[in-house]
């Protein structure tokens, strides 16, 4: 059974680059059906789409975000990770990794995964001084 | 960017009721709409994708229906583990979610 967990400091100074890590076992990272995510929620609030990677190392990102954003994978680990440069406040949330899926049971041919399942149980981010 | 907007954004049933939740896009998005339950301080979890499919595993009185820019999804029969938050999400135009439906127990 794939499983995911997310790992990383739970308090980033503002300003300060923010990265986690997600691991991911009971299967490989560089199977090429699926795309793997970031997904985040603020507290009390809705989700927010981060952006996603393949296991050959193409990216797609929230234009809303993607300045400040950076997701790598790095297969021989069954890991990936996100970096999001200088944060503010409002970029505290639960952080949440995830394997994307896509129609058809292929993501070979998309830009991007049609949806997200599992997900990791998530980490808590805090962006304080 | 396409919004989606939930609705009712919570809602309190007794168990057995049959629930529905609907979830309307600002743009056509086809049948590119899945669903999401996301207990208490639990990551979200996939229950139905492309509008009206069942994810392996799902009880079957979890459904969805809908196209286009108007979307339902439905509890046939309330169970007290269905106690939730659920999330539309879509994916015609890059990946948004629904604000979500909080879901209790009346």
């Amino acid at each position: 059974q794939l499983q995911l967990q997310e790992s990383g400091p739970g308090l980033v100074k503002p300003s300060e680059t923010l990265s986690l890590t997600c691991t991911v076992s009971g299967g490989s990272i560089s199977r090429s059906s699926y795309f793997w995510a970031w997904i985040r929620q603020p507290p009390g609030r809705g989700l927010e789409w981060i952006g996603s990677v393949y296991y050959s190392g193409t990216t797609s990102y929230n234009p809303s975000l993607k300045s400040r954003v950076t997701i790598s994978v790095d297969t021989p680990k069954d890991q990936f990770s996100l970096k999001l440069s200088s944060v503010s406040a409002a970029d505290t949330a639960v952080y949440y990794c995830a394997r994307g899926a896509c129609s058809g049971g292929s993501c070979v041919s998309f830009l991007k995964p049609h949806w997200f399942d599992p997900w990791g149980q998530g980490t808590l981010v805090t962006v304080s001084s | 960017d396409i919004q989606m907007t939930q609705s009712p954004s919570s809602l309190s049933a007794s168990v057995g009721d049959r629930v529905t939740i609907t979830c309307q896009a600002s743009q056509d998005i086809s049948n590119y709409l899945n669903w999401y339950q996301q207990k208490p301080g639990k990551a979200p979890k996939l229950l139905i994708y492309d509008a009206s499919n069942l994810e392996t595993g799902v009880p079957s009185r979890f459904s969805g229906s809908g196209s286009g820019t108007d979307f339902t999804f439905t509890i046939s029969s309330l169970q007290p583990e269905d106690i939730a938050t659920y999330f539309c999400q879509q994916y015609d135009n890059l990946i948004t979610f629904g604000q979500g439906t909080r879901l209790e127990i009346k």
